[in-house]
């Protein structure tokens, strides 16, 4: 199992809709969670984190995440065109004495108007 | 206020060549982390520097890669010598920790776009 996975994707949502994107990940340790958003030819920057289950909300969007079942989700309600992005799972592993931050493949969202 | 800087945001040069990438992190950061971004690979660590101290360079493909952080606003990644497969966005991200590895956010710079023909 790969340590953090992403729906391949890609997603298209029209606008108006709630879009929704999860994660999975290896590591029961984990204890920091991140969703990062880049658009094309950008960096990435980060719209949520979350370290506790349950849900966070922040306007739009809600992180969920549920670490019994090892997965993390965002929420993206009222999806504007302006969300069109890919956006990344990110989680912190820890690897032989240390931690790091792992990075999902990305989902690639489109909203369409 | 400044975000973390990366120099150059574009490099094209020919396999063999030595690249040079810089990066200033957000004053007040002490974890510096360097990663590559390619399309088959996403974006995949390759060290990270903890107080200006090398603490994880197991992403590092090869010796062919390096990387320094002399002081708390500079570091560099060097490619030596430079392969066609080297051909990626390199970024730059700093954050703030008391511990080897920080939960904070990382923040990102702008990458660098990085082609060996």
């Amino acid at each position: 199992q790969k340590e953090v996975e992403q729906n391949s994707g890609p997603l298209s949502v029209p606008e108006g809709a709630i879009a929704s994107l999860n994660c999975t990940y290896s590591d029961r340790g984990s204890q920091s969670f991140f969703w990062y958003r880049q658009y094309s030819g950008k960096s990435p920057e980060l719209i949520m984190s979350i370290y506790s289950n349950g849900d966070k909300e922040d306007g739009r969007f809600t992180a969920q995440l549920n670490k019994a079942s090892q997965y993390v989700s965002l929420l993206i309600r009222d999806s504007q065109p302006s969300d069109s992005a890919t956006y990344l799972c990110a989680v912190n592993i820890f690897h032989g004495g240390s931690e790091k931050l792992v990075f999902g493949k990305g989902m690639k969202l489109t909203v369409n108007p | 206020d400044a975000g973390v800087i990366q120099s150059p945001r574009h490099e094209v040069t020919e396999m063999g060549q030595e690249v040079t990438l810089r990066c200033k992190p957000i004053s007040g950061h002490n974890s510096l982390f360097w990663y590559r971004q390619t399309m088959m690979r996403g974006l995949e660590l390759l060290i990270y520097f903890n107080n200006n101290v090398p603490i994880d360079d197991s992403g590092m493909p090869e010796d062919r890669f390096s990387a320094k952080m002399p002081n708390a606003s500079f570091s560099t990644l060097k490619i030596q010598p430079s392969e066609p497969r080297d051909s990626a966005v390199y970024f730059c991200a700093s954050t703030f920790g008391d511990s080897s590895y920080s939960n904070q956010p990382q923040h990102f710079g702008d990458g660098t776009r990085l082609s060996i023909l």
